[in-house]
């Protein structure tokens, strides 16, 4: 079935450091989403990128969806506290008309 | 709007029991999704509701069931617990589909002894 992988799975920065997370799916995706999930807390929405080499920036976010539509990813520009949190990127693909969530990579920000 | 409600929020039971958790969607979405999270398997889809009917299904067996009734509202039940099902269930609404954005509620924090 549809594998969603992301890397790196933990990252440890210092605030005011950049950070970036790389979704890889093993079959093409329709739409690629991201979500931020807090330390116990729910996955929230943060975007949905649909287009082959869409760009979209939120703040300090910055999405990108690969030519191939498998692969995406987010950068954050000089993460702050607030950043902490799990972030997943989820997509629909081949045959199966749900939501394959990518494997999650944890952010840690210090000061 | 208010959220997507989750309920109960915490739930002890034992192995060999069942389960019965609630969702209640954001007003106006008819698409119901349920997910587990666990720190080993992530978040794995289980299944979504659409106006009443299943329509995906996830790869998880018989024991968890679910339905939607008429007001969107949505039950997931699990049978026979075992261990292995100890996890965070989280209910999640859209107003298309399951594959568009997701609004979670808070989850239910299942812990099975």
């Amino acid at each position: 079935g549809q594998q969603v992988m992301q890397i790196p799975q933990y990252q440890h920065v210092q605030e005011g450091e950049d950070f970036t997370t790389y979704c890889n799916s093993s079959t093409t995706l329709s739409n690629i989403q991201w979500y931020k999930q807090r330390p116990g807390g729910h996955p929230v929405f943060l975007i949905q990128l649909v287009k082959s080499g869409e760009v979209k920036k939120q703040k300090r976010l910055t999405f990108q969806f690969g030519e191939a539509k498998k692969n995406s990813s987010l950068h954050i520009t000089a993460t702050q506290t607030t950043d902490v949190g799990t972030y997943f990127c989820a997509g629909p693909g081949g045959t199966a008309s749900k939501l394959t969530f990518g494997t999650g990579t944890r952010l840690q920000v210090t000061l | 709007k208010a959220g997507v409600t989750q309920t109960p929020r915490y739930l002890i039971k034992t192995r060999g029991q069942q389960v019965t958790l609630s969702c209640s969607p954001i007003s106006g979405h008819r698409s119901v999704s349920w997910y587990q999270q666990t720190p080993g398997q992530g978040l794995q889809f289980l299944f979504e509701y659409f106006s009443e009917t299943q329509r995906n299904k996830g790869n998880f067996p018989g024991r968890f069931s679910g339905r939607q009734f008429s007001n969107s509202r949505s039950e997931m039940n699990v049978s026979t617990l075992e261990l292995g099902d100890s996890a965070l269930y989280l209910c999640a609404s859209s107003p298309r589909t399951s594959y568009n954005e997701q609004f979670f509620g808070p989850g239910t924090r299942l812990t099975v002894l």
